[in-house]
């Protein structure tokens, strides 16, 4: 079975500040991938960042950046300078390879940046 | 980018009666869409999947003749809920994906609400 655990449920952070989201899995499937989703109040679902389970680099996209520990199963997201707008629940997502190429989810962080 | 359009964003509708809801991936063919249900301040629950051309894979718990969904084609994938009750009101979000291990893109989500 996969499972995605997300211990914070909810963080504050200053603005322009770093903030790190924790993201830790457990799976069976030897090869997977990492998402991280951003979901604002309006709802919708917003991709931010991959993470495939064979990738040597940690992943970045602008502001986004994804600690992968392989050997600790964590995939923690780090967005730097924060803005206003970053206040949102954030998502931490699997894809395994073998298991019907369902995502899973874990049970999300809620963000607030502080003025 | 890859943008999936769903449709409505939200309806209101009286018990009893069914609603369809309309997931379309406007630029990529996707040849797996996923159907999820939110619940206020909770994690998505992934209630099935589908692939064009063939029969939906439901969740365990999901009740297949209740809700009902047809992958028509690359682009479309349709939920309608049938018979409608207040307790089916919640927010449904569909994503699309264009391979076995890519990311997914969500709609907008469809605020259902029964009376």
């Amino acid at each position: 079975a996969q499972k995605i655990t997300q211990t914070q449920p909810g963080m504050f952070v200053q603005e322009k500040e770093a903030v790190t989201l924790d993201c830790t899995y457990d799976t069976s499937d030897p090869s997977y991938g990492l998402f991280w989703y951003k979901q604002p109040s309006s709802g919708e679902m917003i991709f931010l960042i991959y993470q495939g389970s064979y990738d040597q680099q940690n992943a970045t996209e602008g502001r986004y950046s994804l600690n992968f520990q392989k050997a600790r199963k964590s995939a923690n997201l780090v967005i730097s300078a924060s803005q206003l707008g970053d206040s949102a629940m954030y998502f931490c997502a699997m894809r395994g390879h073998n298991y019907g190429q369902n995502f899973v989810f874990g049970p999300g962080t809620r963000l607030s940046v502080l003025p | 980018g890859a943008v999936v359009s769903q449709h409505p964003s939200w309806v209101i509708c009286k018990s009893g009666t069914s609603v369809k809801i309309e997931c379309r991936s406007l630029d990529f063919q996707a040849t797996t869409m996923f159907w999820y249900r939110q619940f206020p301040k909770q994690s998505l629950m992934l209630m099935a999947t589908s692939n064009e051309g063939s029969k939906a894979t439901y969740e365990q718990g999901v009740e297949k003749d209740k809700f009902l969904i047809n992958h028509a084609s690359l682009t479309l994938s349709t939920l309608t809920v049938t018979s409608a009750h207040p307790e089916d009101s919640s927010f449904y979000i569909c994503s699309a994906s264009k391979g076995a291990y890519t990311e997914a893109f969500f709609g907008q989500g469809t605020r259902l609400t029964v009376v």
